[in-house]
């Protein structure tokens, strides 16, 4: 989508392996959200980000950790992959610090876990 | 979890009107309803949202009855390129920090 850019589109790491996803909305003063979508299912809310702090988490391990920089951009950190973390990464902004005009996401990161 | 039911999937062909209804049973005062269409391999993107009765825009209609424990996303005429994912959202969109949470989704496919 033209209004989130995700970085790399495509991704394969080995078990055991770190990661780092990136997320770059267009414009500033965003609220960051990273969700993981495994295939077949909808989007597993991760983490929200505003003003470089940690709004709200979802049931994930503490593997899973983020950044939101002064710029409004983020990063999804993953560390020690399992082979069950594979899967479409997406990164939606919404303006400001509610929903009220809705999400806007990227088109993903695609990553394979082997 | 997800505080939404819907259909797993649904067919309809090109030309034909398709309702898609969403049971939101425990939906709260603050909360709104928004819909979302997803491609393979592509991020959610927004269609529509409403808090009570009708809401209508350049892609769709949505129906919510007085009690706002359900509501139908309309669309009209569909084509082969409505063949997506369609998620209903329930949520607090005013509140910083409340992030909307996806269930399954409805699988529509449409045929010639």
């Amino acid at each position: 989508d033209a209004g989130v850019t995700q970085s790399p589109t495509h991704l394969i790491k080995t078990r055991g392996q770190q990661v780092t996803l990136r997320c770059s909305p267009k414009s500033g003063h965003d609220t960051v959200s990273w969700y993981q979508q495994a295939l077949g299912q909808g989007p597993q809310f991760i983490f929200q980000y505003y003003e470089e702090e940690e709004r709200q988490r979802g049931n994930f391990p503490d593997r899973f950790s983020g950044h939101q920089f002064p710029n409004y951009s983020s990063e999804l950190n993953v560390n020690a992959l399992l082979l069950g973390d594979s899967a479409l990464y997406l990164c939606a902004r919404s303006f400001g610090q509610s929903q009220v005009y809705g999400y806007t996401f990227g088109s993903g990161t695609r990553l394979t876990v082997v | 979890l997800a505080k939404t039911t819907q259909p797993i999937s649904m067919d309809s062909y090109e030309g034909q009107e398709v309702n898609i209804t969403c049971s939101h049973n425990n939906i709260a005062t603050n909360d709104y309803i928004t819909w979302y269409q997803q491609f393979p391999s592509q991020g959610p993107r927004f269609i529509i949202q409403g808090y009570k009765t009708k809401v209508t825009n350049e892609v769709a209609s949505l129906f919510i009855p007085a009690d706002r424990k359900s509501s139908t996303l309309s669309l009209p005429r569909v084509s082969l390129s409505d063949t997506a994912v369609y998620y209903c959202l329930v949520g607090d969109i005013d509140q910083a920090g409340t992030a909307l949470i996806f269930g399954k989704g409805t699988t529509l496919s449409v045929s010639s």
